[in-house]
């Protein structure tokens, strides 16, 4: 069974401050993500990383950055936390590009 | 850009019925749909998939059929119960000049028992 798990389920930060939210798989899986989910919205992709060190835009990169020094890590990085960035994180791991994403359980951000 | 639209936002069927998903895609190298349910609370799981090269594909009561010329797939669920209440997402995904996946914006189905 593939395991997907994020650093913390719920997390409360204050405007302005950096924020590191982790991801694990244990799968050797070449592919990872982070999407923010909002109501109405769907999935909205920040980042992917399709090897170690390697990473690509998705759609709303703005004011996220992301690290993956090893295969199984990937982290998304708020540098400098604001209120318009408290939402659901979820990070995915795949095998490939044409096949299932497995899915984190999400972290719940709120930036007071 | 790619845009996946997705329609209805929210479809309520009575037990037994059938409910169908309808999604629309733009970029015409997109050649990976999966369907994803995520049930309240939980994190979204793949309920079934289709390739470019595939009309249609059936799994129990869940099916998908693609219209490529259309640009456009579509989930059926038969014999709605209860459980099937959840969100529901389409995605599109192409490999050609970097991955790249993006989704619909979801439709919250709800089951009458």
């Amino acid at each position: 069974d593939v395991k997907v798990t994020q650093s913390s389920r719920y997390l409360v930060k204050r405007t302005g401050e950096k924020v590191f939210l982790e991801c694990v798989q244990d799968m050797d899986h070449e592919n990872m993500f982070w999407y923010r989910q909002d109501p109405g919205l769907g999935l909205r992709l920040i980042y992917f990383s399709y090897d170690v060190k390697m990473k690509e835009k998705g759609d709303i990169p703005e004011g996220y950055s992301v690290s993956r020094e090893k295969k199984e890590r990937f982290s998304l990085i708020l540098e400098s936390a604001s209120t318009n960035q408290t939402s659901m994180y979820l990070c995915a791991s795949s095998p490939g590009t044409k096949y299932e994403q497995y899915f984190g359980p999400g972290t719940r951000l709120t930036v007071t | 850009g790619e845009n996946v639209e997705q329609h209805p936002s929210t479809l309520s069927v009575q037990e037994g019925d059938s409910a169908v998903i309808k999604c629309t895609y733009s970029d015409s190298a997109s050649n990976y749909f999966p369907w994803y349910k995520q049930e309240l609370g939980k994190r979204p799981q793949l309920i079934i998939d289709i390739r470019s090269n595939v009309g249609e594909k059936k799994d129990q009561r869940i099916a998908v059929t693609l219209n490529k010329t259309a640009k456009h797939f579509s989930l059926h669920i038969t014999e709605t119960q209860p459980e099937d209440s959840a969100v529901y997402f389409c995605a599109a995904s192409m490999d050609t000049g970097g991955f790249k996946t993006i989704f619909g914006a979801g439709t919250r189905l709800f089951v009458k028992a």
